[in-house]
């Protein structure tokens, strides 16, 4: 699996679009690109997966060029409560052995 | 959120002790996991299984074992406990139509003395 590459941290103002970019220079054919979200002494929450191109659902968007050699995490409008840590993983089509990398904490102030 | 549980939520043990952590979910979902979580770190896998009796090694496996004798329920052991395996494990299950997502659960904090 690609090992992937993200910003250790990044701070934010309530209101802002937050971008946190993701490098994955050997991502294999058939990996994903599958971004989590974790808040202190919880599990991690799936946010969005793509593959290429532009995948929005309801909480982010994720950009993914087209040599998926990287892709970026766009949270529109960050609040206090989107203070967490976000990782960014390939995974492969089964969803396998996953590689969580140290992730990105975000720190929202008001 | 997905029917997934972590028995037990906390606990400590002594160096040289054997202990088992319990995953169960009530999705029926094919697949499952181990992770641990250390400070400053992300999660690291442990074991997987994709079916029952089926499981294969993550990149930290040494030093645990896992079974899995039905659908619902993935065991990890620590045979022996050293005091480098404390740590947060956070079991994880995916499957259905939405296979390449993950549903964690709430996570064990075992402290090895």
């Amino acid at each position: 699996l690609a090992k992937t590459t993200q910003p250790i941290s990044m701070d934010s103002y309530e209101g802002q679009e937050v971008n946190i970019t993701c490098s994955h220079n050997n991502i294999a054919t058939n990996d994903y690109i599958t971004w989590y979200q974790q808040f202190p002494s919880q599990g991690p929450r799936f946010i969005i997966q793509g593959y290429k191109t532009k995948v929005t659902n309801e909480v982010a968007s994720l950009f993914i060029p087209a040599d998926r050699k990287s892709s970026t995490l766009s949270l529109p409008r960050v609040s206090l409560s989107d203070t967490a840590v976000y990782y960014c993983l390939a995974t492969d089509t089964g969803g396998f052995k996953t590689i969580f990398g140290a992730g990105t904490r975000l720190f929202v102030k008001a | 959120d997905a029917g997934i549980t972590q028995s037990p939520r906390h606990k400590v043990t002594e160096t040289g002790t054997p202990v088992t952590l319990r995953c169960h979910q009530t999705e029926n979902h094919r697949y499952m996991y181990w992770y641990r979580q250390d400070p400053g770190h992300g999660l690291r896998l442990i074991h997987y299984s994709y079916g029952v009796k089926d499981t294969d090694k993550g990149e930290v496996s040494d030093g645990y074992s896992v079974s899995r004798s039905k659908t619902e329920d993935f065991l990890l052991t620590l045979e022996s406990a050293t005091s480098s395996q404390t740590s947060v494990y956070f079991c994880a299950i995916s499957g259905g139509d939405r296979y390449n997502e993950q549903f964690f659960g709430p996570g064990t904090r075992l402290t090895v003395l």
